[in-house]
């Protein structure tokens, strides 16, 4: 049952575009969205995240928004940079409530940015 | 301030052997989280402690693994016996509270032969 779902595995962007990376999930119990960025043989970067009371956050070149009607999130990277090439992971949790602090991750979209 | 640090970074082991990944939070946190993932896969939740607790082992399996954090020193997870199935990279995240955002350590790549 994946209950956080990133529907594209990969994805290439021109250097200086928008990159839009998109992750859907199923559990309304989710308040807590993340995204972690992650290169190979290293552990999870944490980049951005939303409470389910927003609608937008943004950070530098990154932005998120979630749309919870549709449990739907998004990250947006404007300018793309090359050192932006990496997996993508999405994650939620249900942090209100004790003991459900845990994360369930999407499968991960790998970002290309073509110089 | 160091970041999560997790040793050791590879491991090798043949089945039927303990593999034992240790895993130090950053500095001033002490909420653990141990995640696993298989190749071509997203991370999976295995086990949340704090300090000498186990909070939710929801994502641990029923035999062979367990885990521990205590007082002093760092969180081990601890896998008996293991089985090729159990080749995977372990991940140990750690945040201060309880509702703060986890930081991830570089991963414990284990491979059993």
């Amino acid at each position: 049952d994946q209950q956080v779902k990133q529907n594209s595995p990969s994805l290439s962007v021109q250097e200086g575009r928008i990159s839009i990376l998109n992750c859907d999930y199923t559990n309304s119990m989710f308040d807590y969205f993340l995204w972690y960025k992650k290169y190979p043989a290293e552990g999870p970067t944490f980049l951005i995240s939303i409470s389910s009371i927003k609608d937008k956050n943004e950070d530098g070149r990154f932005t998120v928004f979630l749309n919870k009607s549709a449990k739907h999130l998004s990250l947006h990277i404007v300018p793309s940079q090359p050192g932006d090439s990496a997996v993508y992971f999405c994650a939620a949790s249900a942090r209100s409530n004790f003991g459900n602090e845990k994360l369930t991750f999407g499968t991960g979209t790998r970002l290309t940015i073509i110089p | 301030n160091a970041g999560v640090m997790q040793n050791p970074r590879h491991l090798v082991r043949r089945r039927g052997q303990e593999a034992r990944l240790r895993c130090s939070p950053m500095k001033g946190h002490s909420h653990v989280y141990w995640y696993r993932q298989l190749p071509e896969e997203g991370l999976k939740f295995m086990v949340y402690l704090q300090k000498e607790n186990i909070i939710d082992e929801s994502g641990m399996p029923k035999e062979r693994f367990s885990a521990e954090f205590p007082k002093e020193g760092p969180s081990i997870l601890r896998i008996q016996q293991v089985v090729r199935g159990d080749s995977a990279a372990y991940f140990c995240a750690s945040s201060p509270y309880r509702e703060e955002t986890q930081y991830f350590g570089p991963g414990t790549r284990l491979l059993v032969l």
